[in-house]
């Protein structure tokens, strides 16, 4: 079975700056998919990026990238620029290419942009 | 942009009572699952659903749950009996193929039993 694994529980960063949330998971396939979602205090969850395993350039959506170090089973997420609205959970997960269409979830980093 | 929607928002219940969660998911999505997240803890997969069957559930997934498809647009999770420990937010997601394509989520129903 899939695992994911966040080891930071809780960040904060000063607003402008820029942060990164580690994930690490582990699995014996070969192909699958790597996601980050934002929860914030409303509670919401919003997919903010994801990241194809056969692919080996890292995944970037505007202020926010992934390193993903496929070897090394690692998955972080870089936000650039950090604005007040970056303050949430934010979960990652895997998902199998193979008919297992479940979302593996981590148990999240809270992160916070202080003023 | 379309978005999935669930029903109510916050749901209050006596233990023992019978409870029905609702999702209205993206109108070209395929595939549709239901989360749960005690609070405080992970999102857990609770079931997956497709071509109206249950395609994948987990072990939390027992006999007091039950997932229905009753028209072409409404997507519900029953609890038979609730306990205390339902207690949590319940999201549905959808998604329109397999693979990476990426699971789209509403905004969650908290569900307090009492």
């Amino acid at each position: 079975a899939q695992t994911v694994t966040q080891s930071q529980p809780e960040m904060s960063v000063q607003e402008a700056e820029t942060v990164t949330l580690s994930c690490t998971y582990d699995t014996s396939e070969n192909n699958y998919y790597l996601f980050w979602y934002k929860q914030p205090p409303s509670r919401q969850m919003i997919l903010v990026i994801r990241q194809e395993a056969y692919k080996q350039q890292n995944a970037t959506e505007n202020r926010f990238s992934v390193n993903f170090q496929k070897a090394a089973k690692s998955f972080s997420l870089k936000i650039s620029d950090s604005q007040l609205g970056d303050t949430a959970m934010y979960f990652c997960a895997f998902k199998s290419n193979f008919g297992n269409e479940k979302l593996t979830f981590g148990t999240g980093t809270r992160l916070t942009i202080i003023p | 942009e379309p978005e999935v929607t669930q029903t109510p928002s916050h749901q209050v219940t006596q233990m023992g009572q019978e409870v029905i969660l609702r999702c209205v998911p993206i109108s070209n999505h395929l595939y549709f699952y239901w989360y749960r997240q005690i609070l405080g803890q992970k999102v857990e997969f609770l079931v997956s659903f497709y071509n109206n069957e249950i395609s994948e559930k987990s072990e939390i997934f027992d006999d007091q749950f039950s997932v229905e498809r009753p028209d072409g647009s409404n997507f519900t999770l029953k609890i038979r009996s609730t306990k205390l420990e339902d207690s949590a937010m319940y999201f549905c997601a959808s998604s329109g193929g397999q693979g990476g394509q990426p699971q789209h989520f509403g905004d969650g129903t908290r569900l307090s039993i009492l």
